[in-house]
């Protein structure tokens, strides 16, 4: 099957520092998700791209839709301790797919 | 206005035992859609049902898996005879659209353990 490659696995830092994540893969992609897992819970949609090169934004979360078609970037802003989560990328192949292809997730956890 | 409903929440089984997870999707939603995540993995699709049909099972396990999402009452995935690889958790989303990916609602998910 697909393989979206998420980086980073982990991240550790303080409060109010800025945070980035990737994706990437060898296949192109209509589309371009990104959700948020808080512990114990489902996904929640933060951003959808639909277009190569967009840049969209959600309060202090941006994200891009790789001009290549076959990556993403997700941007957090000036952390706070509820940014804590799992972070997903997750991507729509060409054909009208409606199933999503999500990444193994960045876990990022803020220090007050 | 309640969201995506799972239960249970956790569930235990020793092997080779039966998993029911329920799933009740947001009022006015008539497409449910079913995931695994394993520890440290993204989710993967499983099967996307609308009331009574099964639109797509591409993504369940040919055997020991089956859904249904009857006219009434929750969508209901079972799972027969578990096996330790079976230990995951189980997401389910519901959509008002068919084939809906940016208005695919999750529940909090049930978290089965095989022991």
């Amino acid at each position: 099957g697909q393989q979206l490659n998420q980086s980073p696995q982990s991240m550790f830092i303080q409060e109010g520092e800025d945070v980035s994540m990737n994706c990437t893969s060898s296949s192109i992609f209509n589309t371009w998700l990104w959700y948020k897992q808080d512990p114990g819970e489902g996904p929640v949609l933060l951003i959808a791209l639909y277009k190569a090169g967009e840049l969209t934004s959600n309060g202090r979360l941006t994200a891009q839709f790789g001009i290549t078609r076959k990556d993403s970037f997700l941007n957090i802003s000036a952390s706070i301790p509820s940014d804590v989560g799992i972070y997903f990328c997750a991507g729509l192949l060409p054909g009208g797919s409606y199933i999503p292809t999500f990444g193994r997730g960045t876990s990022l956890i803020v220090h007050p | 206005n309640a969201g995506v409903m799972q239960n249970p929440r956790h569930l235990v089984r020793r092997r080779g035992q039966e998993a029911r997870l329920r799933c009740s999707p947001m009022k006015g939603h008539s497409h449910v859609y079913w995931y695994r995540q394993l520890p440290e993995e993204g989710l993967k699709f499983m099967v996307y049902l609308q009331k009574e049909n099964i639109i797509d099972e591409s993504g369940m396990p040919k055997e020991r898996f089956s859904a249904e999402f009857p006219k009434e009452g929750p969508s209901i995935l079972r799972i027969q005879q578990v096996v330790r690889g079976d230990s995951a958790a189980y997401f389910c989303a519901s959509s008002p659209q068919g084939q809906s990916y940016n208005e695919q609602f999750f529940g909090p998910g049930t978290r089965l353990t095989v022991l």
